[in-house]
């Protein structure tokens, strides 16, 4: 069967300082990879998706990046924080964009101080 | 970006109470699908709904695909308290927008014992 897991779970960061959160998938080859952010328990904002290694879009103009390195791999980033990118960012999988369900990881919850 | 119009945005009942909510939108979709996400969790699936006037249950939990394609509810009978959390349905248009999935704002879901 399909995992998603997501790390780290909680991550308490300085204004300024860098970021990396990591997610794999297992069971399953060439999946659609998304990173969602969820501000205050509620609205999940599509950040990006990638359908494959190194196909990355962007839905909005933000502080972060993402990248594929790896088929199963999925990776937000950031070189300097600010305080509005704390949330809770969420890593989800499908098969396909277009039809299909979506999974989510367990989500990574991040504060900038 | 677009999203799902979602209600009621929160319910308190008392335990044995049936729940009903709902998500209404003004384009055709032809997925829906129903999350619940628990505190400091990810969303995990539900239901998914792919055919107009579609009724799907799982265990206590009943959703309909509308027969317009521009709604989906979401009954809960007999509730728990187990069943506290937050629950949004997501929708997939039936042309454009890439298949992406669109997100309600979510329905806040507590239960008294």
């Amino acid at each position: 069967s399909q995992t998603i897991h997501q790390w780290p779970a909680t991550l308490v960061q300085p204004v300024g300082s860098p970021l990396s959160l990591e997610c794999t998938v297992e069971g399953t080859s060439n999946p659609n990879l998304y990173w969602y952010r969820q501000a205050a328990g509620r609205g999940l904002q599509l950040l990006f998706y990638s359908v494959g290694i190194g196909q990355i879009s962007s839905e909005v103009p933000q502080n972060l990046s993402a990248s594929r390195p790896q088929d199963r791999q999925f990776i937000l980033s950031s070189k300097k924080l600010l305080l509005s990118d704390s949330g809770f960012y969420l890593c989800a999988w499908s098969e396909s964009v277009n039809t299909g369900e979506l999974f989510f990881g367990e989500g990574s919850r991040l504060t900038v101080l | 970006g677009q999203q799902l119009n979602q209600s009621p945005q929160s319910m308190f009942i008392q335990e044995g109470e049936d729940v009903s909510m709902n998500c209404t939108s003004s384009s055709i979709f032809n997925t829906w699908l129903w999350y619940k996400q628990e505190p400091g969790e990810g969303p995990v699936l539900l239901i998914a709904l792919y055919k107009a006037g579609e009724l799907t249950s799982n265990g206590r939990l009943t959703a309909q695909f509308g027969i317009t394609r521009k709604d989906s509810f979401l009954n809960i009978s007999a509730s728990i308290p187990s069943d506290v959390g937050i629950y949004f349905c997501a929708g997939r248009r039936l042309s454009g927008n890439t298949g992406k999935l669109i997100f309600g704002q979510g329905t806040t879901l507590q239960v008294k014992p």
